[in-house]
């Protein structure tokens, strides 16, 4: 198994611009989450999809920031547009309901100058 | 909102020495989980805790779980250079799927 497949590895913005952040889960997890990781804040889950539905969105931090599931293998996180204040590293992680195990990918290293 | 508390944040070891991390829970929690993760890096799944008394072993890494007292702990058993990383526990809420997790232990040892 590929794992958990994050893309891009880095990224670097100009402030206002989209950026859009992909994963795919690992195949057959029906739980996918988006965390961010910060100096300052820690890891912070942003959003979390069960069978592609978004079940708790209560921590995306403005309007700014979107994210969809549209099926079982791919999810997009979306910040438009970006802020200085953006930059951190996000990490998407799959599970399968029921099941013990949460596996992190290799993250996406944002910078937003 | 279940919160998790982890001290030290910062633990200085020297080799062959023997070291504890803590980890607390605020509310009731059904598993527990401690990571690894190196710099720039992704992170490791170390153990998974299941129920009250639960103890897993790897190597020089002890994990246990009190969920009486909503305390889990990270044992390290003579601690060497490539245990240098930030560990971090992570609770999951009874009926939840998210985790919550603590600040992490930056961990440096020395020779």
């Amino acid at each position: 198994d590929a794992g958990v497949i994050q893309s891009p590895r880095h990224e670097v913005t100009e402030m206002g611009q989209e950026v859009t952040l992909r994963c795919k889960p690992i195949s057959g997890h029906n739980s996918l989450f988006w965390y961010r990781q910060t100096m300052m804040r820690g890891l912070e889950l942003l959003i979390y999809f069960n069978n592609n539905v978004p079940i708790d969105d209560s921590g995306m931090p403005e309007d700014r920031f979107s994210a969809k599931m549209p099926n079982a293998s791919f999810s997009t996180l979306k910040i438009q547009p970006s802020e200085p204040r953006d930059s951190a590293v996000y990490f998407c992680a799959s599970s399968l309901k029921g099941g013990y195990g949460y596996t992190f990918g290799s993250g996406t290293r944002l910078t937003v100058v | 909102e279940l919160k998790v508390e982890q001290n030290p944040l910062f633990l200085s070891m020297q080799e062959g020495k023997n070291y504890t991390i803590y980890c607390n829970y605020s509310t009731t929690s059904d598993r527990l989980y401690w990571y690894r993760q190196d710099p720039g890096k992704s992170l490791e799944s170390l153990f998974v805790l299941l129920s009250n008394g639960a103890v897993k072993q790897e190597g020089r890494l002890m994990a246990s779980l009190d969920t009486k007292a909503r305390l889990s702990t990270l044992h390290i058993t003579a601690a060497v250079h490539d245990l240098s990383a930030t560990y971090f526990c992570a609770a999951r809420g009874f009926n939840d799927y998210k985790l919550s997790f603590g600040a992490g232990t930056t961990v440096t040892v020395r020779a």
